[in-house]
């Protein structure tokens, strides 16, 4: 089955620092890459997603990168603010239902 | 719309008992989908279900049953508990497959911390 591998685990930023996280995954056969945001003590939240038929999305601060050919896919966040400090979580589905999920990036901005 | 609603918020059970958790949407979602989060991993996925009446397994589905006898609701059933069931666990509905071309993203409920001793 599919198996997504998420790097760093940790990551602290400046406030108006940049952050990327990356993730790999194993199954050509993926085709759709979510990117949640979680708090602690809330529910995971999607916050940008990208399929394999786009190498590149935007929203506002947020993008996200596909490279089909390597396997793997990154999060971008530019002009980083204390609120986007949270876990985030990478994801990749093939053709059925079951989505695998990364470790998560604990990602804490310092004012 | 209330979304995606869990019950219980927070349960305690010795080992070898049983219990059953609740997750309900009201956005007409077909699918539904049992995760659990456990520290320092990500989510893993149970169950899910396609539709009224259909279940499949996902990552993890030993030591778990669900049901979905109507389309607004998917039960997570543990039969005899084991300490390894100790998770926070989440429900997720969306309105199409993730096969599908459509908006598809998923909706989680407010998550279920349970404590097996």
């Amino acid at each position: 089955g599919e198996n997504v591998e998420q790097h760093p685990s940790t990551l602290s930023v400046q406030e108006g620092d940049s952050a990327v996280i990356k993730c790999t995954y194993s199954d050509s056969a993926s085709n759709y890459f979510p990117w949640y945001k979680q708090e602690l003590g809330k529910r995971p939240q999607l916050i940008i997603d990208i399929r394999s038929n786009v190498g590149e999305k935007k929203d506002q601060r947020i993008a996200v990168t596909l490279n089909k050919t390597a396997k793997h896919f990154s999060l971008h966040i530019t002009e980083t603010q204390p609120e986007d400090s949270a876990v985030y979580f990478c994801a990749a589905s093939i053709l059925t239902d079951d989505m695998r999920f990364g470790a998560g990036t604990r990602l804490t901005v310092k004012p | 719309n209330a979304g995606v609603t869990q019950t219980p918020k927070f349960r305690v059970l010795k080992t070898g008992q049983s219990m059953t958790l609740l997750c309900a949407q009201d956005m007409n979602h077909e699918y539904m989908y049992w995760y659990r989060q456990d520290p320092g991993m990500g989510l893993r996925l149970i169950h899910y279900s396609v539709g009224e009446g259909t279940t499949a397994k996902g990552e993890v589905p030993d030591g778990y049953n669900v049901s979905r006898l109507k389309k607004q609701n998917f039960l997570l059933g543990l039969e005899s508990a084991a300490p390894s069931q100790t998770s926070v666990y989440f429900c997720a509905s969306s309105y199409g497959s993730l096969r599908g071309g459509g908006y598809n993203e998923q909706f989680f409920g407010p998550g279920t911390r349970l404590t097996v001793l």
